[in-house]
């Protein structure tokens, strides 16, 4: 039973590239969420998707950065144009769908981006 | 607005010493709480939650935490530490009635273990 699974573990890229980072949930999982770890930071909540839907992405910055969560294949967070600013670990966690309030995340390993 | 204050981003302990590490909550609403722990490189790992009922939690690794409604803290302990519980540790909250939401999370707090 694979957990979450993240790729790539370590991305660097130059000012002005775009980076794709992938999230595969959980078996069964069908919600996905986002979270930004900057340096000596917790972890900020970025943007919460459900297969083919976004329903809250109230930490993600306006410019620049967008989600998705296909009805096949893996969740991609991307950023466009990237700065340094943006170099920090992002991490994927994925939950059970249906009723209930177990409310349990389960994180993947993060996907640690360098913008030189 | 919710928010999670831990207010000590270091704490350093000899190994087979008892610890708590702090956490308190601001919210108007219930609230559901969580510690996590993070290894060196790694995701994080769920170390236990509190829902409802008994207001003491045991988690995984001997760990466990009480949560005070009056104080709105919920602690972290453990009776005697292993060097290899060195990690750094969060505390969450999430808030809300929804089958799923946002955790917010506290600033963490860097546990090193001495021999």
């Amino acid at each position: 039973n694979a957990g979450v699974m993240q790729n790539p573990r370590h991305l660097v890229r130059r000012r002005g590239q775009e980076a794709r980072l992938r999230c595969s949930p959980m078996k069964g999982h069908s919600h996905v969420y986002w979270y930004r770890q900057l340096p000596e930071e917790g972890l900020k909540f970025m943007v919460y998707l459900q297969k083919e839907n976004i329903i809250d992405e109230s930490g993600m910055p306006k410019e620049r950065f967008s989600a998705e969560f296909p009805k096949e294949g893996p969740s991609i967070l991307r950023i466009q144009q990237v700065v340094r600013g943006d170099s920090a670990a992002y991490f994927c966690a994925s939950s059970p769908p249906g009723t209930g309030y177990s409310y349990e995340q389960y994180f993947g390993p993060g996907t640690r981006l360098t913008v030189t | 607005a919710q928010s999670v204050t831990q207010l000590d981003s270091q704490v350093p302990v000899f190994e087979e010493a008892p610890v708590e590490l702090r956490c308190n909550y601001s919210s108007s609403v219930s609230v559901y709480l969580f510690w996590y722990v993070q290894y060196p490189n790694q995701g994080l790992q769920l170390l236990l939650k509190y829902l409802s009922g008994s207001t003491l939690v045991k988690g995984i690794n001997g760990f466990e935490a009480e949560f005070n409604k009056s104080q709105t803290s919920f602690h972290l302990r453990k009776p005697s530490v292993h060097i290899s519980d060195t990690a750094e540790y969060f505390c969450a909250v999430i808030t809300g009635y929804s089958s799923a939401s946002k955790i917010i999370f506290g600033s963490g707090t860097r546990l090193s273990i001495r021999p």
